[in-house]
């Protein structure tokens, strides 16, 4: 079974400072990953994936996010926290190689960042 | 459509009623997913459609629940004798394949009284 963990319900960070929202994971094989955005009222917006290849992925927003296989975490980061970033941050899972109900992807219980101007 | 549309935004109805929620997915994705989610809580799955395929109804909380996707583009999700608990944001999502990231709509805010 594919699972994922964000283990801070809240992150609060000075604007202007670096900001880092964590994530772990378990798969049986190896994973695709995402993270996902939710301003109030909105549905969720896509940053950024990771399927293979470099471990630091870029995305939207200036956004990055590092794939570490040996502490299994994928842990999304911003070098300089805008006001404007702060949300509800999901990260999610889905292992390629099962089948069956784990072709949708899990997604953690989300953490709330807010960015303190 | 240019994104994921679905209706009504918001939905009030009375514990007992039966609710139909509406998603028009983007023209051509042939994964079309619904989750729920509840106030303080994270997503949760309920159904997934993969083209013809028979659809993956794994996390349907009850048989209250259903759904179709009609000629593989829009889907309808049926909740039948309402109750407060199923009181949520409905969220759709459609993939342009099944490994690839979702695109959301903005959901559907039902209450149930």
């Amino acid at each position: 079974a594919q699972s994922v963990a964000q283990p801070e319900d809240q992150v609060n960070v000075a604007e202007g400072n670096p900001l880092t929202v964590k994530c772990t994971y378990s798969v049986s094989g190896n994973p695709y990953l995402f993270w996902y955005v939710q301003y109030p009222n909105r549905g969720l917006q896509f940053l950024l994936k990771y399927i293979t290849g470099d471990n630091l992925v870029k995305g939207s927003y200036g956004f990055e996010a590092e794939f570490n296989k040996s502490q299994t975490s994928f842990h999304l980061k911003k070098p300089s926290a805008l006001v404007s970033d702060s949300a509800l941050y999901f990260c999610a899972v889905r292992d390629p190689i099962s089948s069956g109900s784990a072709r949708q992807l899990t997604f953690g219980s989300g953490t709330q960042l807010t960015v303190l101007p | 459509g240019a994104g994921v549309s679905q209706s009504p935004s918001n939905k009030v109805t009375e514990k007992g009623k039966d609710v139909e929620l509406r998603c028009d997915p983007i023209s051509g994705h042939t994964a079309l997913y619904w989750y729920r989610q509840s106030l303080g809580q994270g997503l949760e799955f309920l159904i997934y459609f993969q083209g013809n395929s028979a659809p993956d109804k794994s996390g349907l909380p009850s048989d209250r629940f259903s759904a179709e996707r009609t000629g593989g583009s829009v889907s309808t999700l049926t909740i039948q004798r309402t109750q407060q608990e199923d009181s949520a944001v409905y969220l759709c999502a459609s993939s342009l394949y099944t490994g690839d990231g979702y695109t959301f709509g903005s959901g559907t805010r039902l209450t149930v009284v």
